[in-house]
């Protein structure tokens, strides 16, 4: 099957710098994509990785691994308006995309 | 500006009903998609469409049909809602060639 594997909670403190990890297992894979979704709101685009390495914008990084099977989104200096659910998304092909059951995201002061 | 909007925004209906979503894009994209997303499951696709005529099932198509008759609408129907189909629904465009997504405010449907 396919399957697209992160952590379902996550907590950190404001300033800090927090990581989260996808692990997937596609039939097809051609990219990894990251959203960011709000309580009560629409997800939206952060990043894509097609390539392995590390993407960076602003605050916000994306990894991929694709010998690893492996991703993860990097936050920098957290503040309190990061806190949300994040998705990791695969690209398995023709732009049709499985999601992660998402990680949520707990920034303390 | 660019949006993609859906209707309506809270739905109740009755088991056995058939219910239409609707969904429209004024991005001019080509690639239009159907989510439903319950609490542990994330995001899951219902339906997909590239362009005017071509519609694809996803990963959890039972139950639901699409149309696309023009570029700015994938019209979502159930078509005999059951309570299993209660979830919040998110219509998403994308540009050709491009994988960010861009969804729509969401529709949160109760079947009762």
């Amino acid at each position: 099957g396919q399957s697209l594997e992160q952590p379902s909670e996550v907590t950190a403190v404001e300033g800090a710098i927090v990581q989260i990890n996808c692990t997937y297992q596609t039939s097809g894979f051609y990219g990894l994509s990251w959203y960011q979704q709000h309580d009560g709101g629409a997800p939206t685009f952060l990043s894509y990785n097609a390539l392995d390495g590390l993407e960076e914008t602003g605050r916000f990084s994306s990894f991929l691994s694709r010998s690893d099977s492996y991703g993860y989104l990097l936050l920098q200096e957290l503040q309190m308006k990061d806190s949300a659910s994040y998705f990791c998304a695969g690209n398995t092909g023709g732009f049709k995309t499985i999601f992660g059951a998402g990680t949520r995201l707990f920034v303390k002061a | 500006d660019a949006e993609i909007t859906q209707s309506p925004r809270h739905k109740i209906t009755e088991t056995g009903r058939q219910v239409t979503l609707a969904c429209h894009q004024t991005w001019n994209h080509n690639n239009m998609f159907w989510y439903r997303q319950d609490l542990g499951h994330g995001l899951r696709l219902i339906h997909y469409s590239y362009g005017v005529q071509d519609t694809n099932k996803g990963e959890v198509s039972d139950g639901y049909s699409v149309s696309r008759s023009n570029t700015e609408d994938l019209p979502l129907t159930l078509e005999s809602a059951a309570s299993s189909q209660t979830s919040v629904y998110f219509c998403a465009s994308s540009a050709t060639g491009d994988n960010e997504q861009f969804f729509g405010p969401g529709t949160r449907l109760t079947v009762l």
